[in-house]
């Protein structure tokens, strides 16, 4: 069984400053995907990391592979209100059904203004 | 918006009662996935259809059933509701068939169960 964690679990910050999010599992993964849950609407993908020690941007958002293939974070520069949500990693293991991602709880993040 | 459609998005409903959630997925998806959204367990995968057909199970009780009708519409069935059933249930809907791949899931807007 594989063990998914993400940290931290909640995080309120101001307007303008940085973040990371981290999310770390027992097992390796053959890929990751990040996914943001804004209230009272589905998750929507952000990204899709499938090589280790790969770096991805998005605008502000910078999304990192861990070599090992067991980790993974996301980092924010300059947050902003729209950044407010629930980030959710899903990693896809090898072997296992694409469809049956296993989602991390999440980290809840509050930009304030 | 995704294209994935569910409704109902709000339902009451009280114990020992059976609800049905409906999911239209996304023009030419062929597989539909449910989950179940709880404060405490976070984003649980159910079970998943593809092309009518039952792919894959996951922690889906057995109170709990589904099906994907012939236009690829699907249907969860919670029977004999507990308390514990208080939840969000989404669908969502990807054109892979689940046999592996980094393919995209698409979400609906979710069902808001609350079981009284």
């Amino acid at each position: 069984t594989q063990l998914l964690e993400q940290s931290p679990q909640f995080l309120s910050i101001q307007e303008g400053e940085n973040l990371t999010v981290y999310c770390n599992s027992s097992s390796v993964f053959s890929s990751l995907q990040w996914y943001r849950q804004e209230p009272g609407e589905g998750p929507v993908l952000l990204v899709t990391v499938v090589t280790g020690g790969e770096v991805k941007k998005l605008k502000r958002l910078t999304f990192q592979f861990g070599d090992a293939r067991k980790d993974s974070s996301l980092h924010i520069t300059a947050a902003q209100t729209g950044d407010t949500g629930l980030y959710l990693c899903a990693p896809h293991y090898y072997g296992g059904s694409q469809g049956n991602l296993i989602f991390g709880k999440g980290t809840k993040l509050s930009v304030k203004p | 918006d995704s294209g994935v459609t569910q409704t109902p998005k709000h339902l009451i409903t009280a114990t020992g009662q059976r609800v049905t959630l409906r999911c239209s997925p996304r023009s030419g998806d062929l597989s539909v996935y449910w989950y179940q959204q709880s404060l405490d367990q976070g984003l649980q995968f159910l079970i998943q259809y593809y092309n009518g057909e039952e792919r894959a199970k996951g922690n889906i009780l057995e109170r709990f059933s589904a099906q994907q009708f012939p236009d690829l519409h699907s249907e969860l069935n919670l029977s004999s509701l507990e308390l514990g059933d208080s939840a969000l249930y989404f669908c969502a809907s990807s054109v892979l068939s689940g046999t592996g791949g980094t393919g995209e899931l698409f979400f609906g807007e979710g069902s808001r169960l609350t079981v009284l």
